[in-house]
């Protein structure tokens, strides 16, 4: 069985300064790596997602992550955030060779201040 | 195009009610998958439909629950007896295919409580 582990629940930073949320996993085969954010009063929405290749993913609004399979992380990462960014973000996992559940994380609710 | 919706948005019931949770998927997306979040936590797996079956529902709690996709579209997630420890957001996703690197898409969730 797998499982996610989100190391910070809460993560305050000021508007463009430069956060990265924390994500580990454990599986004991390969996975699929995603993660998803949930803005206030709205439905989970995937993020990026990490399937092959190039172990750097980035989204559309500058956030990127990076798969370590030696650490078995997949951190979140962005240089610059901005009010909007406000939201909780959620880790996840399913396995490659296994079923299509998603193993969520606990979240990780970040919370820009301008 | 229209997402997944869910309803209704929000269920208040008593302690040994019956309830029917309600999903329809995006259209033309063959699996659709219920999760559970309860407060605080991040979304637990409970079952998923590739067309009408059910092909994993490992994550059902117990026999109280129960899914249904009869016509491999609208699902509906049936709990039986009704417990306080029941209350949580119910959330449904829908994907195109089964396909272990497709992405979910999620729908708003009913909040459900039981009083």
């Amino acid at each position: 069985a797998q499982s996610v582990t989100q190391l910070d629940s809460q993560v305050p930073v000021f508007e463009e300064a430069p956060v990265e949320l924390r994500c580990n996993y454990s599986s004991s085969v390969s996975v699929y790596l995603f993660w998803y954010v949930q803005y206030p009063n709205q439905g989970l929405q995937l993020l990026l997602k990490y399937l092959s290749g190039s172990t750097l993913v980035e989204s559309i609004n500058g956030f990127e992550a990076e798969f370590n399979k030696s650490q078995t992380s997949f951190h979140l990462r962005k240089p610059s955030v901005h009010i909007s960014d406000t939201a909780e973000y959620f880790c996840a996992v399913s396995e490659k060779t296994s079923g299509s559940r998603l193993t969520f994380g606990e979240g990780t609710q970040l919370t820009v201040n301008p | 195009g229209a997402g997944v919706s869910q309803t209704p948005s929000n269920k208040v019931t008593e302690k040994g009610k019956y309830v029917e949770l309600r999903c329809d998927p995006i259209s033309g997306h063959t699996a659709l998958y219920w999760y559970r979040q309860s407060l605080g936590q991040g979304p637990e797996f409970l079952i998923y439909f590739q067309g009408t079956g059910a092909a994993d529902d490992s994550g059902l709690p117990n026999d109280r629950f129960f899914a249904v996709r009869p016509e491999g579209s609208v699902s509906t997630l049936k709990i039986q007896r009704t417990e306080r420890g029941d209350s949580a957001v119910y959330l449904c996703a829908s994907s195109l295919t089964s396909g272990r690197q497709e992405t979910q898409y999620f729908g708003p969730g009913t909040r459900l409580l039981v009083l």
